[in-house]
């Protein structure tokens, strides 16, 4: 079945180090690709996604490319800071009505300064 | 402009006793989904509504029964509690195809059982 796999954490990084976030994903089709980012005591909020192939998605620095060649969806960031803290999940969906999304475990994040 | 809402936050409960966690979404969304968060597990699906009216078992339904009222609201009941079934539990709605936006979550409803 379709599932989709990430880096296990926890990532510790200091301030201004690069980051990245490895996930790769199974599927029999072309799904759309997201990563999703839990702060502490919270729930989960999108931070970026791409639909189709080669596309990349990017917000508040975070970036991944759609890489249908390696099913990959890998999370950089250049330089992280301590306010991103948390737990980051990736996920895929289909385009189909109701089709529910399916993550990742989760890769705890923490950033000390 | 609430989004999606889950009453209660927090919830202690027996063994073998029964509640239900309430989900409500004023976004005029189609789909509705309950996940449980567990420590090195993700996301699960327990159940989902994909139009008001329709209800389907997701991963771990098992223990679970769902109801989707109308189309703002999908409720998730325990009839017998569990210890197992200590988790965070989240809400979430999507839009309809061929939308194919993410999908919004709630704040989550932590559930212990004793």
């Amino acid at each position: 079945g379709d599932s989709v796999t990430q880096m296990e954490g926890p990532v510790t990084l200091s301030e201004e180090a690069f980051l990245t976030i490895n996930c790769t994903y199974t599927a029999t089709g072309y799904p759309s690709l997201f990563w999703y980012v839990q702060y502490p005591g919270e729930g989960l909020q999108l931070l970026l996604k791409a639909t189709k192939a080669d596309d990349k998605g990017s917000n508040k620095g975070f970036e991944a490319t759609y890489r249908k060649e390696t099913t990959s969806f890998h999370l950089e960031k250049g330089s992280v800071q301590v306010s991103d803290s948390a737990v980051y999940f990736c996920a895929l969906s289909f385009n189909q009505a109701g089709t529910a999304l399916i993550f990742g475990k989760g890769t705890t994040l923490s950033v000390s300064s | 402009n609430a989004g999606v809402t889950q009453t209660p936050k927090f919830q202690v409960l027996k063994t073998g006793q029964s509640m239900t966690l309430q989900c409500a979404q004023d976004m005029n969304h189609n789909s509705m989904y309950w996940y449980r968060q567990d420590p090195g597990m993700g996301l699960r699906l327990i159940y989902y509504s994909a139009s008001e009216g329709t209800t389907d078992k997701g991963e771990v339904p098992n223990g679970y029964n769902v109801s989707r009222l109308n189309k703002r609201e999908f409720s998730l009941r325990l009839e017998s509690a569990a210890p197992s079934q200590t988790s965070v539990y989240f809400c979430a709605s999507r839009p309809p195809s061929p939308m194919n936006t993410e999908a919004f979550f709630g704040q989550g409803t932590r559930l212990t059982v004793v």
